[in-house]
């Protein structure tokens, strides 16, 4: 596609129940981030992916957040057992690898946990 | 590791100009700045890749003094078009060569009144 994809774009979900966002990066970017936006805060680094490879998870919240990457493209953050302070808009972006690249964000999915 | 941002709001008549810092405690190896406008994702304005460089295009331009490890953006003769949020993001080397982790600042809200 032409730009990042995200989806679902909105997920209202029971609190204790598990979630899964995906995103789409741009084609040919092996960089791909996962950030969080709590309403009206900014934007919290969550990890990031070279290729299909995490150098650095030490953004996720608790072991209940999970990412993987597949093919060196498609990503997925899981939440498990969500809680209602995991409710946020969560961005994924994409970029080339090199240093001074810079990123492509997708609209974000918006979880509401109930 | 989070860049700090100030002020972390402003208000503007239309015409005025603004000025938005971004510090670091650790050491730069660039500084991306983007802007969100409410309900959108952020969009890229610009990259700042070496110590004292300075960018700009239209009336936003932004430098970067990588010995203090800081940079600024500075909107002139602001326009409506101008508000939204704006973030910094400091690029830190991070293992893999070319692998980048970038942490944004916690923004600035720009309001452009008429």
């Amino acid at each position: 596609g032409a730009g990042v994809s995200q989806s679902p774009s909105n997920k209202v979900t029971e609190k204790g129940k598990d979630v899964e966002l995906r995103c789409d990066p741009i084609s040919g970017h092996t960089a791909l981030y996962w950030y969080r936006q709590s309403l009206g805060q900014g934007l919290e680094f969550l990890i990031y992916f070279q290729g299909n490879s995490a150098p650095d998870k030490s953004g996720l919240p608790s072991d209940r957040f999970s990412a993987e990457r597949t093919g060196g493209s498609v990503s997925t953050l899981t939440i498990q057992r969500t809680q209602q302070e995991d409710s946020a808009v969560y961005l994924c972006a994409s970029s080339l690898p090199d240093r001074g690249e810079k990123l492509f964000f997708g609209s974000g999915t918006q979880l509401s946990v109930l | 590791q989070q860049p700090v941002q100030s002020p972390q709001a402003v208000i503007l008549r239309e015409g005025e100009d603004a000025v938005i810092n971004c510090s670091s405690s650790k050491a730069l190896y660039s500084v991306h700045w983007y802007r969100q406008k409410h309900g959108e994702a952020p969009i890229f304005l610009m990259i700042l890749l070496k110590g004292g460089e300075q960018k700009g295009h239209d009336k936003i331009s932004a430098s970067f003094n990588e010995k203090k490890q800081q940079s600024s953006l500075y909107l002139t003769a602001s326009q409506l078009s101008y508000s939204g949020t704006y973030f910094c993001g400091t690029e830190i080397k991070h293992g893999i060569q070319g692998a980048q982790k970038l942490v944004f600042g916690q923004g600035t809200r720009l309001t452009i009144n008429p």
